[in-house]
């Protein structure tokens, strides 16, 4: 099936420093998402983008988290500054409608904030 | 907001056996409902869906039920194979928003 990549795959930083996670959706999907995933807990939403602009994001997406996608790139998940509870690993999904159509899902990336 | 619960947690099994996945949620604006699943090190992979006007769905070895009385959901696999071994996930999702609730997932391993 469609296949969405995440760069990189994995990710260890000091607490207080910036991290950019990169998300390659599949080429003609036009809804970005982020979830986060806490080891051993539910994989829980983050926020979805479409048109350059966040259409929803969930508490978990505090004020030191940013997205964008600039000129078709990559779609990114900018922390700045990183906290120790964002370790987690962190999905990208996209798809090609937005509400009831299917999600295609990013293989993750490995954070850890030391 | 929506919770979504599955049961049982793991599941082990020889393999030619069915196996029966169980799927509660909460939020009766949920209208679709697709699963994944995961095997280990490797990507979420949709599997099957099913929306709130349909009661179920089959393809090849899967077959999905949906109450949307009891709100439940019931995710049945037959003839398994040590290649359906992982991590099964039911999730819902509210129409406006495609923003998806995850089930904790069941671990599901064939023996061979």
């Amino acid at each position: 099936g469609p296949k969405v990549l995440q760069i990189p795959s994995h990710q260890i930083i000091d607490m207080g420093q910036m991290v950019t996670l990169n998300c390659d959706p599949v080429s003609n999907h036009l809804y970005f998402y982020w979830y986060k995933q806490i080891l051993g807990q539910q994989m829980e939403f983050l926020v979805n983008f479409y048109n350059g602009k966040v259409m929803e994001k969930s508490k978990l997406f505090k004020d030191q988290f940013s997205v964008e996608r600039p000129d078709g790139s990559y779609f990114t998940l900018k922390i700045q500054p990183t906290a120790l509870e964002d370790s987690a690993v962190y999905f990208c999904a996209s798809s090609l409608g937005g509400a009831q159509d299917t999600q295609y899902f990013g293989p993750g990336t490995r954070l850890l904030v030391l | 907001g929506e919770q979504v619960e599955q049961l049982p947690s793991s599941l082990i099994v020889q393999e030619g056996a069915s196996v029966l996945i169980n799927c509660s949620y909460t939020d009766s604006a949920s209208v679709y409902f697709p699963w994944y699943k995961q095997e280990p090190g490797k990507r979420l992979q949709f599997i099957i869906d099913i929306r709130s006007n349909m009661e179920r769905k089959q393809t090849q070895r899967l077959t999905l039920l949906f109450d949307k009385k009891t709100k439940h959901l019931s995710l049945h696999i037959t003839a398994t194979q040590p290649g359906d071994s992982a991590i099964y996930f039911c999730s819902a999702s509210i129409d406006s928003n495609n923003r998806i609730f995850f089930g904790d997932g069941t671990q599901l391993v064939v023996k061979p």
